[in-house]
């Protein structure tokens, strides 16, 4: 495996389910991020971890819980989701700090549908 | 408020030449970044301009005026797998990426 995976790719829940979104990364970066991705709307930054810190949370409803238990890989555990949270979730990495660019590696997301 | 504005759609031939543009208004610059995303895919890097002018990556040029606040992607011999949404992004004072909603090209025959 190669850059960054998320699982599932798809999901369908029910608005009082309990589900997970599973993000790895195979770079050794040292930080991760959430982001999520609606039709014609920029990417919004939802929870960022650096060396397995949580450092930013934008604003994200608590029914969205963030877990980084190593710089390796960030779930985002979701319940009592609305239909409005339907989007594209999708998890990036980059290595923080020194004189580079921090470019994000993005995954390929997960398309999360809630009824 | 901080703000980046790129046109929402553009329908481009394959073979030509394509100009996408990106304005911003942001609290400092810290560099500027276009993301190209296919379809159902992940978001792939393309460029970083941090100074003005003109970065040249094969087909793909970006080019950036930080006094106008303004930056540009220039596709050449464009090819049908060109065609996918393109993503401008500014890192501001506070190192916060701020995002453009994207400009979905499509290519015609």
């Amino acid at each position: 495996e190669t850059g960054v995976t998320q699982t599932p790719r798809h999901l369908v829940m029910g608005m009082t389910n309990k589900k997970s979104l599973k993000c790895e990364q195979h770079l050794g970066h040292n930080a991760m991020y959430w982001y999520k991705q609606s039709a014609k709307k920029p990417l919004e930054l939802m929870f960022v971890y650096n060396f397995k810190e949580q450092t930013e949370n934008n604003s994200v409803p608590s029914r969205f819980s963030p877990e980084c238990p190593n710089s390796s890989h960030l779930f985002l555990h979701l319940h009592t989701l609305q239909p409005e949270d339907s989007a594209l979730y999708l998890c990036a990495s980059s290595q923080q700090g020194g004189t580079g660019a921090n470019v994000l590696t993005f995954g390929a997301g997960s398309r999360l549908t809630v009824l | 408020g901080q703000n980046i504005d790129q046109p929402t759609e553009m329908t481009a031939t394959e073979g030509a030449i394509v100009q996408i543009n990106c304005t911003y208004q942001t609290s400092g610059f810290n560099g500027l970044f276009w993301y190209q995303q296919h379809a159902g895919e992940a978001p792939t890097f393309l460029s970083y301009n941090v100074l003005d002018g003109l970065e040249e990556k094969g087909r793909f040029s970006s080019f950036l005026s930080r006094s106008k606040g303004y930056s540009y992607l220039l596709l050449k011999e464009l090819q049908m797998k060109d065609s996918a949404s393109y993503l401008c992004a500014v890192r501001d004072s506070n190192y916060q990426l701020i995002w453009g909603a994207g400009t979905k090209l499509i290519i015609k025959p």
